[in-house]
């Protein structure tokens, strides 16, 4: 069966801090493929990132990076100098493909990162 | 392009009550999600629609709730009659779906944030 495990439930950076949201997966499939979402205090789940299981490249965009990596089972993303806009709760998804060719989709925890002026 | 649209955003009803959630998915997704976030917790999937039949219920409890996507665009997600316990945020999300692929990016609506009294 599928996990993600967020063991970070809330983190609190002074603005302009770097701050790295922990993600760990759990998956016996070998394509998968593993989503950040962001959750800002509006509610909306806004799409930052997904990467499949054959590339680990990690990727920067602007202040947010991603580290896959396949031999942990873990998929980091660290913002580097945190705005107060960024605060919001963060989650870590995993997709894998059901029975019937569908994705099932599990969704961690989510992460609560409280940026302070 | 318009994102996806649900209503209300908001509602309170006292137990027993019924209540009928709706969701207008971006034109072109063949996929409707919707998911239940309690307070705290990462959303949990209800019920899956490819097209206008369903994939995966498995975690509807299906003596309350119910969800019908007749023509394969918007949907409706009833609960009836509502528990206390079913106090949360309902989320709709749509992806588009191309036969052979084995998951697409969820986008997800503002949500409706239930209170049962």
């Amino acid at each position: 069966a599928q996990k993600v495990t967020q063991a970070q439930t809330e983190i609190s950076v002074v603005e302009k801090e770097d701050v790295t949201l922990d993600c760990v997966y759990e998956t016996r499939d070998t394509t998968y493929y593993l989503f950040w979402y962001k959750q800002p205090p509006s509610g909306e789940l806004v799409f930052l990132i997904r990467r499949n299981s054959f590339d680990e490249q990690n990727e920067i965009s602007g202040r947010y990076s991603w580290n896959f990596q396949k031999s942990t089972s873990s998929f980091n993303f660290t913002i580097t100098a945190s705005q107060v806009v960024d605060s919001a709760v963060y989650f870590c998804a995993l997709s894998e493909a059901g029975s019937g060719g569908y994705q099932k989709v599990t969704f961690g925890t989510g992460t609560k990162l409280q940026v302070i002026p | 392009e318009a994102g996806v649209a649900q209503s209300p955003r908001y509602k309170i009803i006292e137990k027993r009550q019924s209540v009928a959630f709706w969701c207008n998915p971006i034109s072109g997704h063949a996929t409707l999600y919707w998911y239940q976030q309690i307070l705290g917790q990462g959303p949990k999937l209800l019920i899956q629609f490819q097209n206008n039949g369903v994939v995966d219920d498995s975690q509807l409890p299906k003596d309350r709730f119910s969800a019908e996507r007749l023509k394969g665009v918007d949907s409706t997600l009833k609960i009836q009659p509502a528990k206390l316990e079913d106090s949360a945020v309902y989320l709709c999300a749509s992806s588009l779906w191309t036969s052979g692929s084995s998951t697409d990016t969820q986008y997800f609506g503002p949500g409706t944030r239930l209170t049962v009294l």
